[in-house]
């Protein structure tokens, strides 16, 4: 079956920088999607691809991809950036979508 | 603008089904698949499936084939989502969510816009 593995939870000090991975033998055919979620909010669509960031997004989110694991990275994060983060992708063997467990950034 | 204007809340006993609408404007509606994703109280997302509007095929999660119904009325532009049977562990919020998709050496599939939610509760 289709498994996406994320740490449940990573913290950052303020202003400094924070790399949340995400892990699947499908994301060795395919890029991830990345979504940001506050308490009570519909998720966020904050970067996609490999180089990809949706309007409105600060340029401070980027991401990266090699082999079976994606990251996104916060340079400089933000107390505003304290959110759960899920990453999103598509397993073409078995032609189902799946995200990963989420992981809990914390913002000291 | 993209819209995805949701049902309201459902509170369902054991064994009902539900179905929850998802209303898009802003786009042409049978330009992007939709998905379905959920969300149990202080848990992850949950993908549970993907229907395309243009002739209505679905893709379901393993998980929920035999109790999800996917479909669309592209007369009002709105999408619907029933699950059947619905037990206490299906009390979550529902999302619809836009799917996108870019082709190349390595494709991707993102989601955008959501919509806000349906709160479903199961419960006696």
């Amino acid at each position: 079956s289709s498994e996406l593995t994320q740490d449940p939870a990573v913290s950052v000090a303020l202003g400094q920088t924070v790399r949340i991975t995400c892990q699947g033998d499908s994301l060795r055919n395919c890029y991830t999607s990345w979504y940001q979620q506050k308490p009570g909010q519909a998720p966020l669509l904050v970067f996609y691809g490999d180089n990809k960031r949706p309007s409105g997004i600060p340029d401070r989110f980027s991401g990266s991809s090699s082999g079976n694991t994606a990251s996104l990275t916060i340079t400089g994060a933000q107390a505003e950036d304290e959110a759960d983060y899920y990453c999103f992708s598509r397993d073409s063997i078995y032609n189902q979508w799946v995200f990963g467990g989420g992981t809990k950034l914390t913002v000291l | 603008q993209v819209q995805l204007v949701q049902s309201g809340a459902e509170v369902k006993k054991p064994g009902a089904s539900v179905k929850v609408s998802c209303k898009a404007s802003g786009y042409t509606f049978t330009g992007n698949w939709m998905h379905w994703v959920r969300q149990a109280p202080g848990q992850g997302l949950e993908w549970m499936g993907v229907v395309n509007p243009g002739d209505g095929r679905t893709v379901s999660a393993q998980k929920f084939q035999g109790r999800i119904t996917m479909t669309r009325d592209t007369s009002t532009s709105t999408f619907y989502m029933e699950l059947s049977n619905v037990r206490s562990e299906d009390t979550a919020v529902y999302y619809c969510a836009r799917d996108h998709s870019l082709s190349g050496d390595r494709s991707v599939w993102y989601l955008d816009p959501w919509g806000r939610g349906t709160l479903v509760i199961v419960s006696p």
